[in-house]
């Protein structure tokens, strides 16, 4: 166990509609990121918060939203779904704003659309 | 544009012997290189990181090498173990506007035969 914890791990749903993947960091971890792994790619950078704050933007689409609440959990939002929208999404947390010690990463969402 | 490369996709090695992954960047900015494994199901976890200012790491059975005039990082795994047995991901990071995200290259399957 990580320490990281993302909920569902599994989350099979139509075109068309909308999902909320959550995450809740490592204890004492502010900073909080969140990455795609389509079929055959890399971890893609979607969006980062540290402390609330919304940090850094990757390529994340205009139809997905996050937010990071004042308990230091995160919600990725992820609407109007496409099929190509299928992969897993991790979550990944660490203590400061920079990636210098690496992150911890959950064990991740896997999300189907049919 | 894939800053980070690891353009063999898969390694094969008998167990005992020594398994190089290889890793190329593009993005001068980058400061700090990390290495993650990941196995089926779970999150990646933190192996080994090396500093620009660095050539060397090392830790236990892993050695980190950095080549910045090639732009090439290389992991080196002796002795090799069944259990090194994972996906293997190499990622830099840089300070950009005060977050240093992590970018992933698209991973390289390692297998060790006993």
């Amino acid at each position: 166990d990580s320490g990281v914890t993302q909920t569902p791990k599994h989350l099979i749903t139509a075109t068309g509609q909308r999902v909320t993947l959550r995450c809740s960091p490592r204890s004492g971890d502010l900073s909080v990121y969140w990455y795609q792994q389509s079929l055959d790619q890399g971890l893609q950078f979607l969006i980062q918060y540290y402390n609330g704050e919304e940090r850094a933007k990757g390529n994340i689409l205009e139809r997905f939203s996050a937010q990071q609440f004042p308990d230091l959990h995160s919600e990725l939002n992820l609407s109007s779904l496409e099929l190509g929208d299928s992969a897993l999404y991790f979550c990944a947390s660490s203590w400061t704003p920079t990636a210098a010690d690496g992150y911890t990463f959950g064990s991740g969402t896997r999300l189907t659309v049919v | 544009d894939q800053q980070v490369k690891q353009n063999s996709p898969s390694l094969s090695v008998q167990e005992g012997r020594i398994s190089i992954l290889n890793c190329d960047y593009t993005n001068s900015m980058f400061d700090y290189f990390l290495w993650y494994k990941k196995y089926p199901a779970e999150g990646p976890t933190f192996l080994i990181s090396i500093s620009s200012i660095k050539d060397k790491n090392e830790d236990g059975r892993f050695t980190v090498f950095l080549n910045k005039s090639a732009k090439h990082l290389s992991l080196h795994i002796v002795p090799s173990q069944p259990g090194d047995s994972a996906v293997y991901f190499c990622a830099a990071s840089g300070a950009q506007g005060g977050s240093e995200k992590l970018v992933f290259g698209k991973g390289m399957k390692l297998t060790v035969n006993p």
